[in-house]
């Protein structure tokens, strides 16, 4: 059965410093990966999917992801935070329909 | 275009009765999700429809839960006799296909709270 962990729910950076979410998966099969953003009280948005045509995934506002089989890890990594970052974020796997999702990690950027 | 959208945005409703929501998936669209969200559970997955195939119920967590696709279109998940422990965010989602790679647009959701 796949699964998703997301490690830390609160990370905090300050503008301008690296972000990086972790996000560990499990999966018996090659899985489809995928990462949303929550900001408050709206839907999930797409940041970027993985779907083994290359294991470094650019997305949206920056954002990029990396595939990495040896350690089940598809973590999200932008080189300089902005404040309007700040928001929730969710690593997801397929399970071939319904998405399968982290607990999410909230994302806080300090001027 | 035109984004998924859910209604009402907000329902308030009182320990015992029923309720309804609604959403409209992208037009097009031939896979319609539903997830519920809240503090304790985080996303779970409720239910999914694709095309004219029976739907897939295994998240639906109690025979209180329902939903239909009527037309291929536009679903209506329904809970009935509501508890307190139903009070969380209702998100739908649709996608050009089941397929796992395709990207699944969410709507704002509804936002449940029972009484």
């Amino acid at each position: 059965a796949q699964s998703v962990t997301q490690l830390g729910s609160h990370v905090s950076v300050s503008e301008g410093a690296l972000v990086l979410l972790r996000c560990n998966y499990s999966s018996s099969v090659p899985p489809y990966l995928f990462w949303y953003v929550q900001y408050p009280n709206q839907g999930l948005q797409l940041l970027l999917k993985y779907t083994s045509a290359a294991t470094l995934v650019k997305g949206i506002n920056g954002f990029e992801a990396e595939f990495k089989k040896s350690e089940t890890s598809f973590h999200l990594t932008k080189p300089s935070a902005h404040m309007s970052d700040a928001a929730e974020y969710f690593c997801a796997v397929s399970r071939g329909t319904a998405l399968i999702f982290g607990k999410g990690t909230t994302l806080s950027v300090s001027s | 275009g035109a984004g998924v959208s859910q209604s009402p945005s907000n329902k308030v409703t009182e320990k015992g009765k029923d309720v309804e929501l609604r959403c409209d998936p992208i037009s097009g669209h031939t896979a319609l999700y539903w997830y519920r969200q809240s503090l304790g559970q985080g996303l779970e997955f409720l239910i999914y429809f694709q095309g004219n195939s029976a739907p897939d119920k295994s998240g639906l967590p109690s025979d209180r839960f329902s939903a239909e696709r009527t037309g291929g279109s536009v679903s209506t998940l329904t809970i009935q006799r509501t508890q307190q422990e139903d009070s969380a965010v209702y998100l739908c989602a649709s996608s050009l296909s089941s397929t796992g790679s395709y990207e699944q647009y969410f709507g704002p959701g509804t936002r449940l709270t029972v009484t």
